[in-house]
């Protein structure tokens, strides 16, 4: 049983428009979720993290929001550039450091000029 | 270059071969985390490693999977009589040591098995 979904398989948007990115989770004991970018023959990239205590994090283009009541979070993309075409992955810790990462099977965002 | 790095890239083994998938972390990482890709899913655990100690292996097969990361030199993922389910992109990420927060795990490019 999976317990973090990406339900969209592919996403595709407009250059200069927003990107949202959406995942969800089905344990309560998780307390600290990361987005992953992942371009063809390479290894996932960091992009960005949010502990359970917040609702929101922001790094320049990048924003995450968590909704814990719903266990949904959602990755926002504002402007998307061709350059953020790329499958994202969402991932959820459920102790501290040093423990393994659950991934969701990803989402590939195509952004068109 | 400081990043994860992992050797070979592609690996093309026959049922049966042996397939030695090496990791070396990123200076100063002392945590290994093996992770498989199949196609079309997500990353998925298999053994986190520490220097000269295994430390989770729940998510590695039972049989003919075997994992280490000595002292010196680099972290060895090793699948014996190799089957062609085994055909995947193998990742390794890295670690620092853990301080009280979140390190982010750092993955290297993958090793993408063929089984033939």
């Amino acid at each position: 049983d999976q317990q973090v979904k990406q339900n969209s398989p592919s996403l595709s948007v407009q250059e200069g428009r927003i990107s949202i990115l959406n995942c969800d989770y089905t344990n309560s004991m998780f307390d600290y979720f990361l987005w992953y970018k992942k371009y063809p023959a390479e290894g996932p990239t960091f992009l960005i993290s949010i502990s359970s205590i917040k609702d929101k994090n922001e790094d320049g283009r990048f924003t995450v929001f968590l909704n814990k009541s719903a266990k949904h979070l959602s990755l926002h993309i504002v402007p998307s550039q061709p350059g953020d075409s790329a499958v994202y992955f969402c991932a959820a810790n459920p102790r501290e450091a040093g423990t393994a990462l659950i991934f969701g099977k990803g989402t590939t965002l195509s952004v068109s000029s | 270059n400081a990043g994860v790095m992992q050797n070979p890239r592609h690996l093309v083994r026959r049922r049966g071969q042996e397939a030695r998938l090496r990791c070396s972390p990123m200076k100063g990482h002392s945590h290994v985390y093996w992770y498989r890709q199949l196609p079309e899913e997500g990353l998925k655990f298999m053994v986190y490693l520490q220097k000269e100690n295994i430390i989770d292996e729940s998510g590695m097969p039972k049989e003919r999977f075997s994992a280490e990361f000595p002292k010196e030199g680099p972290s060895i993922l090793r699948i014996q009589q190799v089957v062609r389910g085994d055909s995947a992109a193998y990742f390794c990420a890295s670690s620092p040591r853990t301080g009280g927060s979140y390190n982010e795990q750092f993955f290297g490019p993958g090793t993408r098995l063929t089984v033939l």
